[in-house]
């Protein structure tokens, strides 16, 4: 079956590391993106990708990192300059940006040690 | 920032009755999405309507836009407890930039 899987589910961070969380997409779509959610609030983007090596910052994009070597692949990496990262990540992607609907990868949840 | 407001922010009906959701927007858009949330997972698509159609129907639901008052309503009709969750909508404004609002918790009661 397509869809979007992200890894790991679960994920904590110490003071002063970089943790990487994982997206990978089967759906063949040119577009994805990593949103934050934090509780009792909508998503917030964070960066996104219109094709391979290729993607823009988005609304907080400030102490994120992300690349897009491979059409289904947009890791994000949280640094040690983001000081406030316990949230749940959601990754998505589309055909077209924006204009068909995302699907939606089922999460992680960062927290710190 | 947030574009889409919803409201009302939690609603808890019993099964068998309407849900009413309603999104507010503060520019133009090209199309609203509505997504839904289930606790602990991801989002997911349950329609999309475009700046110049005015309702659209998918099953249980039932999405209205007024562009005027730039307001979109989510109806499901005939709920059930499985439709328990967050649900959320999402404008994709003329900059091609997309906002979800803070979403609505709806909670059926069997």
């Amino acid at each position: 079956d397509g869809g979007i899987t992200q890894s790991p589910k679960y994920l904590f961070r110490k003071e002063g590391q970089n943790v990487t969380l994982s997206c990978e997409q089967n759906l063949n779509h040119d577009a994805m993106y990593w949103y934050r959610q934090d509780p009792g609030q909508g998503l917030r983007l964070i960066y996104y990708s219109q094709i391979v090596n290729d993607f823009q910052k988005g609304d907080i994009a400030e102490g994120y990192s992300v690349s897009r070597e491979k059409k289904e692949s947009f890791p994000l990496t949280v640094t040690s300059a983001q000081k406030n990262p316990t949230a749940f990540y959601l990754c998505a992607s589309s055909g077209v940006r924006w204009v068909q609907p995302q699907h939606f990868g089922d999460g992680t949840r960062l927290s710190i040690l | 920032s947030q574009q889409g407001e919803e409201d009302p922010q939690a609603l808890s009906i019993q099964e068998g009755e309407n849900a009413t959701m309603n999104c507010s927007y503060k520019t133009s858009i090209n199309n609203l999405q509505w997504y839904r949330q289930n606790s602990g997972r991801g989002l997911v698509h349950l329609i999309l309507i475009r700046s110049n159609e005015r309702e659209k129907h998918s099953g249980r639901l039932r999405v209205t836009l007024d562009t005027s008052k730039k307001s979109s309503s989510l109806l499901i009709t005939a709920s059930r407890a499985a439709d328990t969750a967050s649900y959320f909508c999402a404008t994709d404004d003329n900059n091609n930039d997309m906002r979800f609002g803070a979403g609505t918790r709806l909670t059926v009661k069997p």
